[in-house]
């Protein structure tokens, strides 16, 4: 699986919008990007993914470059439970890859 | 609405005992896996299964085993308990194939003095 980095940690005012990145640089053609989100204590939750073309569902919205380079995870009102570490991960398709998590991104959303 | 369950939410053990966590899933999942989380280290692989009684290790096997012998149910055992397997340890199903979603359990915080 390609490797990703992202910022170590984020803050955002709660009900403004939180902009999460993500370079994924050696992503491969068969490869989504996903991502998920851990409350603490609790196991990570999907959130949501793509392959190529932009993605909306009803917890956040994820924009990925047209060179698939990079991508943003956009939560547009956050709120305080939106609190939580942000992975971003690379997958392919098919076969039997084992998904690798990276240290996230800690977001703290405050009043 | 798929669900992943752990037996216990907190556990202590003492050093040298055998341990069992326990997971199930009602998804009728082909892959199951179990990870251990530590403070800046993320989440790492420990084993994984990918059919009935089929295990492959992961990334940190060492100290660990594991049990699949019903399709719902992957069980990870650690032989005798150590001080350094104290963690948060999560059960996660995904359908078969590669790259498909992931769901993950509540988690087991594992103490062990």
């Amino acid at each position: 699986d390609a490797k990703t980095t992202q910022p170590p940690s984020m803050d955002c005012a709660e009900g403004r919008a939180a902009n999460l990145p993500c370079n994924h640089s050696t992503i491969s053609g068969n490869e989504y990007v996903y991502w998920y989100r851990q409350i603490h204590s609790q196991g990570p939750q999907y959130i949501i993914h793509g392959l190529k073309n932009n993605e909306t569902n009803e917890m956040a919205s994820l924009i990925i470059t047209e060179d698939r380079k990079s991508s943003t995870l956009i939560l547009p009102h956050a709120t305080l439970r939106d609190t939580a570490v942000y992975y971003c991960i690379v997958r392919a398709e098919g076969g039997s890859y084992i998904p690798t998590f990276g240290r996230g991104t800690s977001l703290i959303v405050h009043p | 609405d798929v669900k992943v369950t752990q037996s216990s939410r907190y556990l202590v053990k003492r050093t040298g005992e055998k341990v069992f966590l326990e997971c199930v899933q009602d998804m009728d999942h082909e892959n199951m896996f179990w990870y251990r989380q530590d403070p800046g280290l993320g989440l790492r692989l420990i084993y994984f299964s990918y059919d009935v009684k089929m295990k492959e290790k992961g990334d940190i096997p060492e100290g660990y085993s594991v049990s699949r012998e019903k399709k719902e149910r992957f069980s990870l055992i650690l032989e005798s308990a150590s001080t350094n397997q104290t963690s948060m340890y999560l059960c996660a199903s995904s359908p078969l194939g590669g790259g498909k979603t992931q769901y993950f359990g509540p988690g087991t915080r594992l103490l062990v003095l």
